[in-house]
């Protein structure tokens, strides 16, 4: 099993550029979940989706929009890249219900210039 | 509302010295918690939590619901130890939410 993937590893945008970032996981987990990793700030969730066909927002869902595409995949769109938006994406998943572990993507390290 | 903090950024210690990296929280009602750990250019894995009450890697954690804490203890710290460390808080139930704090890189030194 490959667990949680994520693509790209790496990318670099222009200042108003857009973008999907994917995520796909084999493990046949309910719940999804896009986070940002900032220095100082720890990890802030973005959007999650509880199970497929639903998505919500997180602490910090401005400028970023979601699409759970079926249960083993869950992207994140940023329509109008912001330099703000620079950071590191982890894309995690659960089996579903919040007594379970969260089991995380490599990362996508997003550079906005 | 619920929130997670870790005062520190930084902790520094030698090899072989005990380690203990905090961890408050603030929630109404039974809390579920989580540490996870991320080595260098290593995904964000668990390590351990509460609910289990095992040991991983020599460490543990206690929840104490008088001082809402559930701080992470090492005896005696390894460099393999060095790495960024997070405290998380899941619920409440039916949410599907989890709170990291701001985490805490540790250091062990030679």
């Amino acid at each position: 099993n490959a667990g949680v993937t994520q693509t790209p590893k790496f990318q670099v945008l222009k200042t108003g550029q857009s973008m999907t970032l994917q995520c796909a996981q084999d493990m046949n987990h309910n719940s999804m979940y896009w986070y940002r990793q900032d220095p100082g700030m720890g990890l802030r969730l973005i959007y999650y989706s509880a199970s497929e066909g639903t998505t919500d927002k997180g602490e910090v869902p401005n400028g970023y929009n979601v699409s759970r595409l079926n249960k083993r995949e869950f992207s994140l769109r940023l329509e109008s890249a912001a330099p703000s938006q620079t950071s590191v994406y982890f894309c995690a998943s659960t089996p579903g219900g919040v007594v379970y572990e969260q089991y995380f993507g490599p990362g996508t390290r997003l550079t906005v210039t | 509302a619920q929130r997670v903090t870790q005062p520190e950024k930084l902790l520094s210690v030698f090899k072989g010295a005990p380690v203990e990296l905090k961890c408050n929280y603030s929630y109404s009602g039974s809390p579920e918690l989580f540490w996870y750990v991320q080595y260098s250019r290593q995904r964000l894995q668990l390590l351990l939590r509460h609910i289990s009450r095992e040991s991983i890697k020599g460490f543990t954690a206690d929840l104490n619901k008088g001082e809402t804490s559930f701080h992470l203890k090492k005896p005696f710290a390894q460099e393999e130890d060095s790495a960024m460390y997070y405290c998380a808080l899941s619920g409440p139930r039916g949410t599907y939410k989890y709170i990291f704090g701001t985490g805490t890189r540790l250091k062990v030194l030679a």
